[in-house]
């Protein structure tokens, strides 16, 4: 059926540096492809999205572009900073206005 | 604007009780969601909703999980009897027309001892 897999947490980085989550997704169709983030006490807002294949979804710094050849639309930031630490999610919706598909998360913990 | 509301945000019942989470969507918004966020997971959905149709709910444990929205606006998500893996936070989300980004309410965090 369909599913995502993303990169295992829990990442830890330094403030400033380059961060890549990988996301992968099954190939059923022409998903489209989100990153949600939820930030230590708070609900899951959207990050950014895609919505066909080579788009490139940006927000507050972070950047996917979807990769239809490889099946992938990892998470990427040149410059983290210690506000970014939160769990990532990514969720491709397969059916165009039903159900997203969580990755199961990637804990990202970023230190001074 | 308001934003997705839900209530009560913490329950803590005993197996084979029973419990209920209220939902209110964006105001406008057609399509409603109930997922279940187990911890160190990502959120399943259990059903959704267009209006007050069913579009959805191929993953909701019916025997003991129920879920209403019957004037297409708020909803109930209903367990009964609960089991220990119930223990989940359940999240509500809402879409004006079905596709684009949901948004999310602050969940409910069920415990069930």
């Amino acid at each position: 059926g369909d599913s995502v897999t993303q990169m295992e947490g829990p990442v830890t980085l330094s403030e400033e540096a380059f961060l890549t989550i990988n996301c992968t997704y099954t190939a059923t169709g022409y998903p489209s492809l989100f990153w949600y983030v939820q930030y230590p006490g708070e609900g899951l807002q959207l990050l950014l999205k895609a919505t066909k294949a080579d788009d490139k979804g940006s927000n507050k710094g972070f950047e996917a572009t979807y990769r239809k050849e490889t099946t992938s639309f990892h998470l990427e930031k040149g410059s983290v900073q210690v506000s970014d630490s939160a769990v990532y999610f990514c969720a491709p919706n397969y059916n165009q206005g039903g159900k997203l598909i969580f990755g199961q998360g990637t804990e990202l913990s970023v230190k001074p | 604007e308001a934003g997705v509301a839900q209530s009560p945000r913490y329950k803590i019942i005993e197996k084979r009780q029973s419990v209920a989470f209220w939902c209110n969507p964006i105001s406008g918004h057609a399509t409603l969601y109930w997922y279940q966020q187990i911890l160190g997971q990502g959120p399943k959905l259990l059903i959704q909703f267009q209006n007050n149709g069913v579009v959805d709910d191929s993953q909701l444990p019916k025997d003991r999980f129920s879920a209403e929205r019957l004037k297409g606006v708020d909803s109930t998500l209903k367990i009964q009897p609960a089991k220990l893996e119930d223990s989940a936070v359940y999240l509500c989300a809402s879409t004006p027309g079905g596709e684009g980004e949901q948004y999310f309410g602050p969940g409910t965090r069920l415990t069930v001892t």
